[in-house]
């Protein structure tokens, strides 16, 4: 059960877009659409962003929006705005035969 | 809405067993759909799934945590607690305790976190 693949850091101008990767393997973000996305202010507990890989939940920006192809997700964010500087973890379902949930390892996103 | 909050000691010997408990408020622990998970953090580090338990006690854990965590649950007392046994310095980190829709897979809320930290 290894943790999702996701770029350390990302950048972008406010106004611009972003979109992060998380990428995993055919066992688990390329068998299940169930990725979510959490984003993470300093010192705070994650906040869910996006889940069923593209859902947003209620009070949720739609600057924010995610998308899946193979086995890669990914978040983007659109009109960047400052208070988006923040760290994002993807989260997939790993499969039923061990049960499994399981991150990546976060992108810290600056705001230029 | 719905809260939850760690509690515990912050500081835990080596060896020794780390204990923790969420309470929840503004809503019933025995909701049907429900889980309740605990996700942890190493300092600087990313997040890791501990593992989840319904209110009926049937648990899911994270395999590479598996022989160590036991979690249950109080619904008399709206809380479910964590038990993570033989602890080294790799098991210092924030500790959040969070509901966890298990069939879709998400984490929400979340409480605010407690750092535990493992040291003599």
């Amino acid at each position: 059960q290894s943790a999702l693949t996701q770029p350390a850091s990302v950048s972008g101008s406010p106004g611009q877009s972003i979109t992060i990767s998380c990428t995993g393997t055919s066992s688990d973000v390329g068998s299940y659409n169930l990725v979510s996305w959490y984003q993470q202010h300093p010192g705070k507990a994650p906040k869910l962003m996006i889940y069923e890989v593209s859902k947003r939940p209620s009070g949720v920006s739609n600057r924010f929006s995610g998308s899946k192809s193979g086995n890669t997700a990914s978040l983007t964010i659109s009109g960047l705005q400052a208070e988006d500087e923040a760290d994002y973890y993807c989260c997939s379902y790993a499969g039923s035969s061990t049960f499994g949930v399981v991150f990546g390892g976060g992108t810290k996103l600056t705001v230029l | 809405q719905l809260q939850l909050q760690e509690s515990g000691p912050g500081l835990v010997k080596p060896s020794e067993t780390l204990s923790l408990t969420c309470t929840v408020s503004g809503g019933s622990i025995s909701s049907s759909s429900y889980y309740w998970g605990w996700i942890r953090q190493p300092p600087g580090k990313g997040l890791e799934w501990i593992g989840s338990i319904y209110y009926s006690g049937s648990t899911y854990y994270n395999p590479s945590l598996k022989s160590r965590v036991t979690i249950s649950v109080d619904t008399s007392k709206n809380q479910f607690s964590l038990k993570l046994s033989s602890v080294t310095a790799a098991d210092t980190a924030v500790y959040y305790c969070a509901r966890h829709n298990l069939p879709l897979n998400w984490f929400d809320p979340w409480g605010q976190g407690t750092l535990v930290t493992v040291s003599s």
